[in-house]
């Protein structure tokens, strides 16, 4: 079945320090991907989504191009900041299906 | 918008009680997800609503859960009897379906926990 896989955490970094959250999938169609972001005691928020292969999503400051051939969808940002400390979730949505396929989730801390 | 709404925000009772979680979803949404998260098992779907029908409950752990929508603003998720394994965090979240039906708006939460 469909399936999303993301890299283990805590990952720990400090600030300013370029960042890559890995994201893969397994979907026997074309899904659209996202990246849903959690901030301590919060519910999830989307942060970014693509909807078709070599589509790049965007938003404050991190993206995330969907690439087909190597089925992933990592999570990018040029210079993170102590208030990106958050869980990230990677998901992916297939037309046939009605919910969301998540992943485990990526605890990210951000070292001032 | 005031977005998804849940209450309570936490709650604590003893094992063998009743416990009653509510949503009311973004007005203009007709569908409604609960989930559950644990460190353990992360974040779990419990059951799916479209225009307030139960669409798929294969996610509610046991008979002791149930959850009903009985008009487009308010959504309820009942633990009865409740016990120690059911802490957990429960999310409600809304969609509207096409065009943006993939793109979930997620509550706050309800932190439970079960002595």
């Amino acid at each position: 079945g469909d399936s999303v896989t993301q890299m283990e955490g805590p990952v720990t970094l400090s600030e300013e320090a370029f960042l890559t959250i890995n994201c893969t999938y397994t979907a026997t169609g074309y899904p659209s991907l996202f990246w849903y972001v959690q901030y301590p005691g919060e519910g999830l928020q989307l942060l970014l989504k693509a909807t078709k292969a070599d589509d790049k999503g965007s938003n404050k400051g991190f993206e995330a191009t969907y690439r087909k051939e190597t089925t992933s969808f990592h999570l990018e940002k040029g210079s993170v900041q102590v208030s990106d400390s958050a869980v990230y979730f990677c998901a992916l949505y297939m037309d046939s299906n009605y919910q969301l396929i998540w992943g485990a989730g990526t605890k990210l801390i951000i070292k001032p | 918008d005031a977005g998804v709404i849940q209450s309570p925000r936490h709650e604590v009772t003893e094992m063998g009680q009743e416990v009653t979680l509510r949503c009311k979803p973004i007005s203009g949404h007709n569908s409604l997800f609960w989930y559950r998260q644990t460190m353990m098992r992360g974040l779990e779907l419990l059951i799916y609503f479209n225009n307030n029908v139960p669409i798929d409950d294969s996610g509610m752990p046991e008979d002791r859960f149930s959850a009903k929508m009985p008009n487009a603003s308010f959504s309820t998720l009942k633990i009865q009897p409740s016990e120690p394994r059911d802490s957990a965090v429960y999310f409600c979240a809304s969609s509207y379906r096409p065009p943006n039906y993939n793109e979930q708006f997620f509550g706050p939460g309800t932190r439970l926990t079960v002595l």
